[in-house]
Order: structure tokens, then C-alpha cells, then sequence
């Protein structure tokens, strides 16, 4: 089965500066990228996803990029704000499966 | 009410307790799941109703009772736990066979097993 790893487990940043977070996957199979953000007492909530199709798509300050030959998948937060403080947690699927299987989540704080 | 509503939001219950968490999704959606959140592991998928018809059951004991009465309901029945079951305890719903796989999650509810 899928298997996605997630690093770092925790990250740090000034407000304003940048954020990475990656995520590696074991199955060739999967198409299907999504990234959710997970705030205290809330459930996951979807703010960005990428199909194999493409290698990167942005949202405002929210960007993710994607290499189907490595297996590897990386969200990118630009401009931090206090705001962004959460856990993120990647993801990985294929189209028409019913299945999401979850990185370990990062939690990123941002430092005021 | 909108989005993914669980109750209750937390509960407590000692080991030979049986209790149900609830869950309804009010997004029109034909898919629904019941996720393990337990600190620094991934979420883990315990079962997925597509259609009404459990579609996953990863491997979950059986102290755990799903049940999928229409496409808006969950139920996950719980009964003779065990303290390592203490955890988030999250349900998502989907709209299935679509491109991609948004789930929508709800709050959760938080068990505490003693």
C-alpha cells in the first residue's frame, strides 16, 4: 500500500519569511496530492491540491510543487503570518479511490 | 448547520462503558469515513462508507462498531475499550468518484478512555 513520509515534524519561522514543508510517497500509482491545515480543536481543512499533471500550482501565498519521478511533494508559505500557525499534514490518492493516506503532520509555528 | 457536525465534541468513559459518536454531513456527499487521530501518528483510516455499503474496514477490532444508516449519518459504536483508544476521532465526508478526493472533516470528538 501507500506510504508518505513528512518532514519536518515541527518547524519555526519568523513572520514574514518563508516556509517549506515535504512529503515523499511509495506508490507510483497515486495522482492525487492534497495538503490540509489543521488548526487547535478543528478537523483538517483542504487548502491546496496538485494532480500528476501538473508540476506546481499556487494559490495566493500558498504554493505546492510536484516531482512524479522522485516521489516527492513539497508545500510552500510565503510571507508568514500568525495566522499560518497549525499542523499541515500531506496526502496521497489516486483518482476514484476512496483512500487518502496521511503524512505525520508538521506543526508550524510562526514567531511574531 | 453546515459542513460535518460530530457529537459529542468530548467524551469520557470508563472501560466497560458503551457509548456512539455521531456524525452528519450536511454537503450532499455519498462517501463518509471515520478517521483515528492519535499524537505524532498519521490519520488513521478505520473505515469508509461509499454509497451506504462499508467499502474499508482497515483492520479495525471490533470494539468498534460502524454504522451508515442513510448518505447524511454516521455512527461509530463504541463498547468494552481499551485505554490506548483514547484519541481524536474524526469523520470526513466526500462526494465519491470525482476527480481528486476532497474530504471535508468535522471537528471531532475527543475520547478519553479510563
Amino acid at each position: 500500500g501507500e506510504n508518505v513520509e513528512q518532514h519536518p515534524s515541527t518547524l519555526s519561522v519568523q513572520e514574514g519569511d518563508s516556509a517549506v514543508i515535504k512529503c515523499t510517497y511509495s506508490d507510483s500509482a497515486s495522482n492525487y496530492f492534497p495538503w490540509y491545515k489543521q488548526e487547535l480543536g478543528k478537523g483538517p481543512q483542504l487548502i491546496i491540491d496538485i494532480r500528476s499533471n501538473v508540476g506546481e500550482k499556487k494559490d495566493q501565498r500558498i504554493a505546492v510543487t510536484l516531482n512524479k519521478t522522485a516521489k516527492h511533494f513539497s508545500l510552500h508559505i510565503t510571507e508568514t503570518q500568525p495566522e499560518d500557525s497549525a499542523v499541515y499534514f500531506c496526502a496521497a490518492s489516486y483518482f476514484g479511490n476512496e483512500k487518502l493516506t496521511f503524512g505525520t503532520g508538521t506543526r508550524l509555528t510562526i514567531i511574531p | 448547520e453546515t459542513g460535518v457536525t460530530q457529537t459529542p465534541r468530548h467524551l469520557v468513559m470508563g472501560m466497560t462503558n458503551k457509548k456512539s459518536l455521531k456524525c452528519e454531513q450536511h454537503l450532499g456527499h455519498n462517501a463518509m469515513y471515520w478517521y483515528k487521530q492519535s499524537a505524532k501518528k498519521p490519520l488513521e483510516l478505520m473505515f469508509v462508507y461509499s454509497l451506504e455499503e462499508r467499502v474499508e474496514n482497515n483492520s479495525v477490532p471490533s470494539r468498534f462498531s460502524p454504522e451508515c444508516p442513510n448518505s447524511s449519518h454516521l455512527f461509530l459504536h463504541l463498547h468494552t475499550l481499551q485505554p490506548e483508544d483514547s484519541a481524536l476521532y474524526l469523520c470526513a465526508s466526500s462526494q465519491s468518484g470525482l476527480a481528486g478526493n476532497e474530504q471535508f472533516f468535522g471537528p471531532g470528538t475527543r475520547l478519553t478512555v479510563l
